[in-house]
């Protein structure tokens, strides 16, 4: 059983469009990071949230983590090229080891 | 500060050939991770270390040993290779902060024949 399911797992879009990708679960986080991994590399770490509610924005990229701390997302505005690459959310559920969701594919065609 | 960094970089074997991955950082992290990812698996954790000198199984430990040879160090090792092992295998850390983020390496990719 997955413990966080990424939506969608594949999207493609027009540069300069908008795009949400979430990332839900039933259980309750203490945190929840979001990642980004472009092909070839490693995961890059983004965004720790904490907070129930907590929004945080960095440059075009918003995350927001629910109210109840068991779901996040990630809103691109006026989405770009470089700005394609798989989302990855991983959640710290208590135990002290981080649970990845399987990944938002995105695609920003030009 | 180079971070994470993996060797090598690519891999082929043959079944039941071995090798050791390495992996080291140089951020002084306690924490040190070994991670596969398979297309439409996500990442699953093979072993961890929570500091030097232990190690402890994660979600898929089966066909892998590890050894955490110091502070900076943790090896994957594979005693006989397996075409289910073909994958590409991260290492990470984990920085200071209070949400266990991690810093992955570049990755190895392994074939297995």
């Amino acid at each position: 059983t997955q413990l966080l399911e990424q939506s969608p797992q594949f999207l493609s879009i027009q540069e300069g469009e908008n795009l949400t990708v979430y990332c839900n679960s039933s259980s309750v986080f203490s945190s929840l990071q979001w990642y980004r991994q472009e092909p070839g590399e490693g995961p890059v770490l983004l965004v720790t949230v904490v907070t129930g509610g907590e929004v945080k924005k960095l440059k075009r990229l918003t995350f927001q983590f629910g109210d109840a701390r068991k779901d996040s997302s990630l809103h691109i505005t006026a989405a770009q090229p470089g700005d394609t690459g798989l989302y990855l959310c991983a959640g710290l559920p208590g135990n002290n080891r981080l649970a990845f969701g399987k990944g938002n594919q995105v695609v920003v065609i030009p | 500060n180079a971070g994470v960094t993996q060797t090598p970089k690519f891999q082929v074997l043959k079944t039941g050939q071995s090798m050791t991955l390495q992996c080291a950082q140089d951020m002084n992290h306690n924490s040190m991770y070994w991670y596969r990812q398979d297309p439409g698996m996500g990442l699953r954790l093979i072993y961890y270390s929570a500091s030097e000198g232990t190690t402890d199984k994660g979600e898929v430990p089966n066909g892998y040993n590890v050894s955490r040879l110091n502070k900076r160090e943790f090896s994957l090792r594979l005693e006989s290779a397996a075409p289910s092992q073909t994958s590409v295998y991260f290492c990470a850390s984990t920085g200071h902060g209070k949400g266990n983020e991690q810093f992955f390496g570049p990755g190895t990719r392994l074939t297995v024949l």
